[in-house]
């Protein structure tokens, strides 16, 4: 069955950058975009972008244009999400999902929690 | 920018029926979809473009989706629906986003 496994909880200080891993298995990696969304403390969820993983290719959201970086390594059917310049409101729990080629997200990681804090 | 708005609660007594909004201008002329966050859970996809289910989700969810207002229909709820609901779209005119309703409480009574 489709599984995307995120990495750990992560803590920061403000102006630190922070990287969050998702690592795919039950399907062809490179057949799916992934996403990325957040949450904030009782706040919706916030797209963030998504990277092609066939070729490498991503999509950010103005929001997060300059900050966010999107890279895969198909060798290890793993995404990354770099995130830079990190101020306590990026305090949120971050998920990849997969998108099930419609711009739905069908399956979803576990979520990793970040906090920012001095 | 595109701005999906839910209602912030609903509150339906079991076997009853839950409808959750989600307005949009024009969102009938795009696909949405739907999903249900349980408490400490990642969301999970109930519905997609505007009412097809994934397998494994129950008929009793349904959606529908015209002019301004997408619709998520829960009949003959039971307490394992009490859960915060957020409708999805994707916005191709403004900078590829992925746009997230404001969400929506819904309460078993």
């Amino acid at each position: 069955q489709v599984q995307l496994v995120q990495s750990g909880p992560a803590v920061k200080k403000p102006g630190a950058s922070v990287r969050v891993s998702c690592t795919a298995s039950g399907y062809t990696f490179t057949s799916h975009l992934l996403h990325w969304v957040r949450q904030a403390p009782g706040q919706r969820l916030e797209w963030m972008g998504w990277i092609h993983t066939g070729n490498g290719n991503a999509r950010y959201s103005q929001k997060f244009q300059g900050r966010v970086t999107i890279i895969r390594d198909t060798s290890a059917n793993t995404v990354y999400m770099d995130l830079t310049s990190l101020r306590s409101e990026d305090t949120a729990i971050y998920y990849c999902a997969r998108d099930g080629a419609g711009y739905y997200l069908d399956s979803w990681g576990q979520g990793t929690l970040l906090t920012v804090s001095s | 920018s595109y701005v999906l708005t839910q209602p912030p609660s609903v509150s339906v007594a079991p076997g009853q029926t839950a409808r959750i909004t989600c307005g949009g201008r024009d969102i009938g002329t795009k696909s949405v979809q739907w999903y249900r966050q349980r408490p400490g859970q990642a969301p999970v996809l109930v519905v997609y473009d505007d009412s097809d289910r994934p397998s494994g989700i129950p008929e009793r969810l349904s959606g529908s989706n015209s002019g301004n207002t997408a619709t998520l229909t829960i009949t003959r709820v039971e307490a394992g629906d009490e859960a915060d609901y957020y409708c999805q779209v994707w916005d191709s005119s403004s900078d590829h986003r992925n746009v997230f309703g404001t969400g929506t409480k819904v309460t078993v009574l």
